[in-house]
């Protein structure tokens, strides 16, 4: 079946370098995809999402990439801080007419900031 | 604006028991996901809800496994006869409308079998 995939399971970086989180989808007819935070014990937080229309967008210290040619998406993070640390989880929503609340997740990335 | 409620946060039960987890979504947001999440993975959708009605629950097991979202009250995933495989981290989330919108999840419930 359709699946969302992550390269590196874990990334460990210094406190104020650029972190950046890759992740592989297979269904070629997504139409919006979304990076989540997950801190230990807590739920996903969203932190920016894409649509597929786009190749990049731009937030608060977050950039999502989206090459649909080879269905990669990445998140980059300027200036990472220990608070950055958790799983990072990209999750992408199937073609027109799904809801976007139907995610499929990836495996998620292990984010490790040290100071 | 409270975010979404999920109780308990914590739920013991021994094999055979049932579970009970609740989600309050959001104020305004009508509709209600489940998600399940074993450890070191990622989340697995479970059951689309809106109001009194069952959209989408293909990622529902077969057996034991029930959902509801009633007109009145918090949606509830229902779990009967548990076994050791059911322990995980169940999520809610919820959105104010079913598409192209984004869905803010809860806290989590985490079930453990014992």
């Amino acid at each position: 079946g359709e699946s969302v995939g992550l390269h590196l399971p874990t990334l460990s970086v210094q406190e104020g370098d650029n972190s950046i989180i890759n992740c592989a989808y297979s269904n070629s007819a997504s139409d919006y995809f979304i990076w989540y935070k997950q801190e230990s014990g807590k739920g996903p937080q969203f932190i920016i999402d894409i649509r597929s229309n786009m190749d990049k967008r731009q937030g608060q210290r977050v950039t999502v990439l989206l090459n649909k040619t080879v269905k990669h998406l990445s998140l980059q993070i300027a200036a990472t801080q220990p608070g950055d640390s958790a799983v990072y989880f990209c999750a992408e929503t199937g073609a027109g007419g799904t809801s976007y609340g139907k995610l499929t997740f990836g495996q998620g990335t292990i984010l490790t900031v040290h100071p | 604006n409270a975010g979404v409620m999920q109780n308990p946060r914590h739920l013991v039960r021994r094999r055979g028991q049932e579970a009970r987890l609740r989600c309050s979504p959001m104020k305004g947001h009508s509709h209600v996901y489940w998600y399940r999440q074993l450890p070191e993975e990622g989340l697995k959708f479970m059951v689309y809800l809106q109001k009194e009605n069952i959209i989408d629950e293909s990622g529902m097991p077969k057996e034991r496994f029930s959902a509801e979202f009633p007109k009145e009250g918090p949606s509830i995933l229902r779990i009967q006869q548990v076994v050791r495989g059911d322990s995980a981290a169940y999520f809610c989330a919820s959105s104010p409308l079913g598409l192209d919108t984004e869905a803010f999840f809860g806290q989590g419930t985490r079930l453990t079998v014992v």
